[in-house]
């Protein structure tokens, strides 16, 4: 089992949707990570967060160190936010992965 | 601006060659990591540095040697390589661990024949 894990793996969504992609991990970190992956490969921090919530425009994440569980949440979604979304634990565990797809 | 760079972004090359991956970052960061990334596996730590002359193997370092010799550069080495070892490979930096933003380059895809 990953100590890390994201749901779900793939998402489609019609633009303008709100989004929740969520990650579960199953150590004790003080911070989690967000990261953005474009096709091409690119990978983009978006959130870094120890408790409480960050938004950034559009995007929202949420993190509760007790319960050991993240969100990250996109308001009226658009089709470049089509990515992959990754969590990761401050001491670099990695989820798998998020593939959110955004269609006009 | 700063900026973290990989070279190069794509190699090919035989099993058993020796293989050096570069990354370079100008932000002065302490910290650096090297990740592999591979369909089902997601990004996976092979190596990281704390700092000059620190060097901390990850999950998956088998086959695999990093250096450190200054802050701007930890250069990943394969010393024979293998097909098992075909991937994308990510270089990142931070300037405090656990708690800083990371900063990727763009991918190093290495393919081994």
């Amino acid at each position: 089992k990953n100590e890390v894990e994201q749901s779900p793996q793939n998402l489609t969504a019609q633009e303008g949707e709100f989004i929740t992609i969520n990650c579960s991990y199953s150590v004790g970190i003080s911070a989690l990570h967000w990261l953005q992956q474009h096709p091409g490969g690119g990978i983009v921090s978006l959130f870094m967060l120890s408790s409480g919530k960050k938004k950034h425009g559009r995007l929202i994440a949420t993190i509760n160190i007790q319960e050991k569980h993240s969100s990250l949440h996109i308001t009226a979604s658009h089709p470049r936010d089509s990515a992959v979304y990754i969590c990761a634990t401050a001491d670099m565990r990695f989820g798998a992965g998020t593939r959110l797809t955004v269609k006009p | 601006d700063a900026e973290i760079t990989q070279s190069p972004r794509h190699k090919i090359t035989e099993t058993g060659r020796q293989v050096t991956l570069a990354c370079h970052q100008t932000w002065n960061h302490n910290n650096m990591f090297w990740y592999r990334q591979d369909l089902g596996h997601g990004l996976r730590l092979i190596h990281y540095s704390y700092g000059v002359q620190d060097t901390n193997k990850g999950e998956v370092s088998d086959g695999y040697s990093v250096s450190r010799s200054n802050t701007e550069d930890l250069p990943l080495t394969l010393e024979s390589a293998a097909s098992s070892q075909t991937s994308v490979y990510f270089c990142a930096s931070s300037r405090t661990w656990g708690s800083g933003e990371l900063f990727f380059g763009e991918g190093s895809r290495l393919t081994v024949l």
